[in-house]
């Protein structure tokens, strides 16, 4: 899987939105753009997945730049349960172990 | 909802002790996946099952047997725990396996 880069911590204010980005300048054209996080002690949650069109969930919204180079989590109202790490991961729909391969994730943390 | 269920959330052992982690989910999904969690090195893939009685490796096997009799519960064993085998494991499950992934909320495990 195609390697992926995002900051390594960010922070927010509750009830606001947050955009967290990710880059992945080496995406080939198989390759979806999935979003997990994981919570303090637990294991990790799905959140969205798209492959060029930006896509909406009861939980975030994924918006795909153009070139599929970059992509970005929106999370509309930040909620002190959504402090978390969130991983940005590439899946080449053609592999056949179906491992998730997390990298170092963004550490979220939001402010009361 | 989806649900994936570990048997335990923490677990101290001896030094080569057997040591059984059992996973249960209710999805009815085809694809069962253990992996291990440690700081710095994210999630590493032990062995994963595509079907009832099948089993494939994954990235570190060493180590670890599994067993999937029943299509809902897929269970790791550890022949004989060692110090290096102290972690956090992670039992994951997905309709296909190019589908997102459903983790149960992880096993601690200490060999001491």
């Amino acid at each position: 899987d195609a390697k992926t880069t995002q900051p390594n911590s960010m922070e927010s204010n509750e009830e606001e939105p947050v955009h967290l980005p990710c880059n992945h300048s080496t995406i080939s054209g198989t390759d979806y753009i999935h979003w997990y996080r994981q919570l303090p002690s637990q294991g990790p949650e799905y959140v969205i997945h798209g492959l060029t069109s930006n896509v909406n969930n009861r939980m975030a919204s994924l918006a795909i730049a153009e070139d599929r180079k970059s992509s970005t989590l929106i999370l509309h109202r930040a909620t002190l349960r959504d402090a978390a790490v969130y991983y940005c991961i590439l899946r080449d729909l053609r592999g056949s172990q179906g491992n998730l391969i997390f990298g170092k994730g963004t550490k979220l943390s939001v402010k009361p | 909802d989806v649900k994936v269920t570990q048997s335990s959330r923490y677990l101290v052992k001896r030094t080569g002790e057997k040591v059984f982690l059992e996973c249960v989910q209710d999805m009815d999904h085809e694809n069962m996946f253990w992996y291990r969690q440690d700081p710095g090195l994210g999630l590493r893939l032990i062995y994963f099952s595509y079907d009832v009685k099948m089993k494939e490796k994954g990235d570190i096997p060493e180590g670890y047997s599994v067993s999937r009799e029943k299509k809902e519960r897929f269970s790791l064993i550890l022949e004989s725990a060692s110090t290096n085998q102290t972690s956090m494991y992670l039992c994951a499950s997905s309709f296909s396996l190019v589908y997102e992934q459903y983790f149960g909320p992880g096993t601690r495990l200490t060999v001491t």
